[in-house]
């Protein structure tokens, strides 16, 4: 692994169902963010995490939820999909909050 | 009204011109960033500054503080620059506030 790494790369999801995105990054990074990105919105914070074993909320937290049991790993779970979370989302990772931060290849959501 | 708001939204250009992207935001901040978007999707962190001027190759980014506005700069642009260029600003508590983002398109 080198830097940071979302799976799946995309998927189609039929609503109502539950899925995880996964988001990992071997920089040993501190802070961690999920966002998404809509058409005309730009980026949005989900959630995110200032270090391990802590999580906030950020922007557009409803729906989703996030974990951070250890450094590496910050998944983003959706309950139950709503078409309304159709988007791409991004991942991203700072060695602290505010300074430059480094971003997954993203993963395009589909919600049907 | 945005907190942050760039401008202009889209640019299309000739290649070697010199480009011109603007920023202003509404909120105190302690940090800008300015990022690209490529074409396949990924994001990369260009610039993160807090006052003056940067300059990373062609890429020249700056900000004025009291006025509440940054630039990001392209000399002798290249079709290789198209991309979205989006500016954000970190005014602390985790809240990084994006601009909607400026899709350049340099023709050859």
């Amino acid at each position: 692994i080198a830097g940071i790494t979302q799976a799946p790369t995309s998927q189609i999801l039929a609503a109502g169902r539950r899925m995880t995105l996964r988001c990992t990054q071997d920089m040993r990074h501190n802070a961690m963010y999920w966002y998404r990105q809509d058409l005309g919105l730009g980026l949005r914070l989900i959630h995110y995490s200032n270090t391990a074993g802590t999580t906030g909320k950020g922007e557009v937290p409803d729906g989703y939820s996030v974990s951070r049991a250890n450094t590496d790993d910050f998944p983003l779970t959706l309950a139950s999909a709503v078409p309304s979370q159709t988007s791409v989302y991004f991942c991203a990772s700072s060695d602290e909050v505010g300074v430059t931060q480094y971003f997954g290849p993203g993963t395009r959501l589909t919600v049907l | 009204k945005n907190e942050v708001e760039q401008s202009p939204q889209n640019l299309t250009a000739q290649e070697g011109e010199f480009i011109t992207i603007n920023c202003s935001y509404s909120v105190g901040i302690s940090a800008l960033h300015w990022l690209q978007q490529h074409p396949g999707g990924g994001i990369v962190s260009l610039f993160m500054l807090s006052s003056g001027k940067k300059k990373h190759g062609r890429l020249i980014a700056t900000i004025n503080i009291q006025e509440k506005h940054s630039s990001l700069h392209i000399t002798a642009s290249h079709p290789r620059d198209s991309a979205v260029y989006i500016c954000a600003a970190y005014g602390g508590a985790q809240k990084l506030v994006f601009g909607q983002g400026t899709r350049l398109t340099i023709n050859p």
